[in-house]
């Protein structure tokens, strides 16, 4: 079946502007999050989403970032007013459920620069 | 101390033989730990997890965690040139959020 799928791959923004990623997860999976991965680094974790609960937000760096998740589809994650450190890979990933043993299902990534 | 901490390698092995990757963890809450495997531009995608001290064996892969030493491992034996990737790992300290180390770049040297 289909996997995670994240849009755009690549996004070049300039410094100041707003940009909006996009995080299509597995039909059925209940479970949303989103990781950040800069260069050479591991993976940052951001924000989850589970079902209609209110999502953790504990991993998001700064009041620029927010994410929003309509039911247990789509999810979006913006960035006001992009710096150039924000410049990273966006990791999106879908579970199951949430806890061990769901494994999480990582999407193909968005690559942000910010020039 | 950081939370999850990896050699950053790279780590260079020959081909056929076994590749040891190694992970330690700061808090000893961490209930389980996993094991992801990353290659270059691509995203990560999971080869094993492991909750129990002890090994666990999958195929060609072997994890290995000691509670007591804060440690987990990954073996991989009969290495593959298709084996050469960066391999993350990852500790749940909750039921849902993990934490990455920040990889170690395996390179299997045919």
């Amino acid at each position: 079946g289909a996997g995670v799928s994240q849009s755009p791959s690549n996004k070049v923004t300039e410094k100041g502007k707003d940009v909006e990623l996009r995080c299509d997860p597995i039909s059925g999976h209940t479970a949303l999050y989103w990781y950040r991965q800069r260069l050479g680094q591991g993976l940052e974790f951001l924000i989850y989403f589970q079902g209609n609960s209110a999502p953790d937000k504990s991993g998001l760096p700064s009041d620029r970032f927010s994410a929003e998740r309509t039911g247990e589809s789509v999810s979006t994650l913006t960035i006001q007013r992009t710096q150039q450190e924000d410049s990273a890979v966006y990791l999106c990933a879908s579970s199951v459920g949430a806890g061990t043993p769901y494994e999480q299902y990582f999407g193909p990534g968005t690559r942000l620069t910010v020039t | 101390q950081k939370e999850v901490e990896q050699n950053s390698g790279p780590l260079s092995v020959p081909e056929g033989a076994i590749a040891s990757l190694n992970c330690t963890y700061s808090d000893r809450g961490s209930q389980s730990f996993f094991w992801y495997r990353q290659y270059s531009g691509k995203s990560p995608e999971l080869i094993m997890f492991i909750y129990s001290n002890g090994d666990k064996e999958d195929g060609r892969f072997t994890a290995q965690l000691n509670k007591a030493s804060q440690y987990v491992s990954l073996l991989i034996r009969d290495s593959q040139p298709s084996d050469s990737a960066t391999y993350l790992c990852a500790v749940r300290k909750r039921s849902y959020q993990l934490t990455f180390g920040k990889g170690t770049k395996l390179s299997v040297i045919p």
